[in-house]
């Protein structure tokens, strides 16, 4: 039972790149986020997907876009990669009681 | 304006000195409160949920409590070992099917042996 996993653990890329970030989670959970964390400013939520066939932006969506594959699956793109972006990425679920599970993260730096 | 403000944003403790972390929060409809430990390099880790006003739960060394407008984690002889962020959220009551958290920026602990 691995809970929330997240590949890759790091990623260097260059401005104008793509790529994407993949989460799975086997706790049968509906609903499905991804966060960035910078230094001083916190957890962000950036997308979620309240449940399988539905995804909504959140406070910091502008140069991403996500997918929710399915129950288990929700992915997030950078299509176009910017030094902005460089963060520590962390997906994260949800059953209805609200308490969230967290990836262990991707540490992504855009040069 | 933050929704959710931690204070301190670091703290220093020795072994066995006892402290409060808090965490004031502004929302108007609290549906929850929310408590992370997260580890350098790692996801935050989810301690404890408080959803009314005096609230309290309990964790070995840890206690988190719950006003109208803020909430404590008291840390009672700590070790070493509880050396990390602690991270506060809130959930306010928003659409069926949407359970977003609102982080604070979070409070650093060391715990000098």
């Amino acid at each position: 039972n691995a809970g929330v996993t997240q590949t890759p653990k790091f990623q260097v890329l260059k401005t104008g790149q793509s790529m994407t970030l993949q989460c799975a989670q086997d706790m049968n959970h509906n609903s499905m986020y991804w966060y960035r964390q910078d230094p001083g400013m916190g957890l962000r939520l950036i997308y979620y997907s309240a449940s399988e066939g539905t995804t909504d932006k959140g406070e910091v969506p502008n140069g991403y876009n996500v997918s929710r594959l399915n129950k288990r699956e929700f992915s997030l793109r950078l299509e176009s990669a910017a030094p902005s972006q460089t963060s520590v990425y962390f997906c994260a679920t949800t059953e209805r009681e609200g308490t969230q599970y967290f990836g262990p993260g991707t540490r992504l730096t855009v040069l | 304006e933050d929704q959710v403000t931690q204070s301190p944003e670091a703290l220093r403790l020795q072994e066995g000195e006892s402290s409060s972390l808090n965490c004031s929060y502004t929302v108007s409809g609290l549906r929850g409160l929310f408590w992370y430990r997260q580890d350098p390099g790692k996801g935050p880790e989810f301690l404890f949920t408080l959803y009314s006003a005096g609230e309290e739960k309990e964790k070995e060394r840890l206690k988190a409590t719950l006003t109208k407008k803020e909430s404590f984690l008291h840390i009672t002889a700590p070790k070493p070992e509880d050396s990390a962020t602690y991270l506060c959220a809130v959930q306010e009551w928003s659409g069926a099917g949407s359970y977003q958290l609102t982080f604070g920026k979070g409070t650093k602990l060391s715990v000098i042996p």
